[in-house]
């Protein structure tokens, strides 16, 4: 079954609203939670590193800002995606990876279109 | 800084064909090793993955890799393909004791009846 939860699947917005993004650990309290972006026909780009109870570790170009992320408890990562642009339009993915660091588990994705 | 090279962005075959997709990596220390699958609007699915110990790994789905150290290498095969096998492939490294997976830019595998 799925290790990891992610909703929703598919949302489609106004430019300017702001979008929120669920992960969920199903199996195991996951202290560390990944969110990537995946351009068309391009690979993953990680975004940040969600860490629970502490700030999250934003990748080099991504503005901290316009993606917040909340990671409140050991199975829930939320990613805001602020004031969204059409530029945003994107499928994220978060992971989780288990504690020996020897596989990281993907959600099924965001399908996100800003109008 | 470690780097993820997958040569043929796309690869066709003939079902029933071997599949040889292609992954080169460049890490100051041996990385852990991933091949991940995905499909149309999902996320990655793992197939398999190279840690320590023998350096033929087996996945899931008939699929296997080598972890060649002098080549940097991590080629993955499956001797028969199937139609279901269509899909983009991705070729990951991690550093051992990080949480960091770099990713390759994915190779989309078509399989011709």
């Amino acid at each position: 079954g799925a290790v990891v939860s992610q909703h929703p699947s598919r949302v489609i917005c106004k430019s300017g609203t702001s979008v929120k993004i669920e992960c969920r650990s199903l199996d195991f309290q996951a202290t560390t939670m990944f969110w990537y972006r995946q351009f068309p026909k391009k690979s993953l780009m990680l975004m940040a590193t969600s860490n629970e109870g502490s700030k999250a570790t934003y990748e080099q170009g991504v503005e901290k800002d316009k993606f917040l992320i909340n990671h409140a408890s050991l199975t829930l990562s939320t990613l805001t995606v602020t004031s969204a642009h059409p530029e945003d339009s994107s499928f994220y993915i978060c992971s989780v990876t288990d504690s020996r660091n020897e596989k990281l588990f993907f959600g099924s994705g965001t399908q996100l279109s800003v109008l | 800084a470690q780097s993820v090279t997958q040569l043929g962005s796309h690869v066709s075959v003939s079902e029933g064909a071997l599949v040889l997709l292609r992954c080169n990596y460049s890490s100051s220390v041996p990385p852990y090793l991933f091949w991940y699958v995905q499909y149309p609007n999902q996320g990655l699915q793992l197939l398999l993955k190279y840690t320590t110990g023998a350096t033929l790994v087996k996945g899931i789905n008939g699929f296997e890799a080598e972890f060649k150290k002098s080549e940097t290498s991590f080629h993955l095969t499956k001797p028969s393909a199937h139609m279901s096998d269509a899909a983009e492939y991705f070729c990951a490294v991690s550093p051992p004791g990080t949480y960091k997976y770099i990713f390759g830019t994915g190779t989309r595998l078509k399989v011709l009846a």
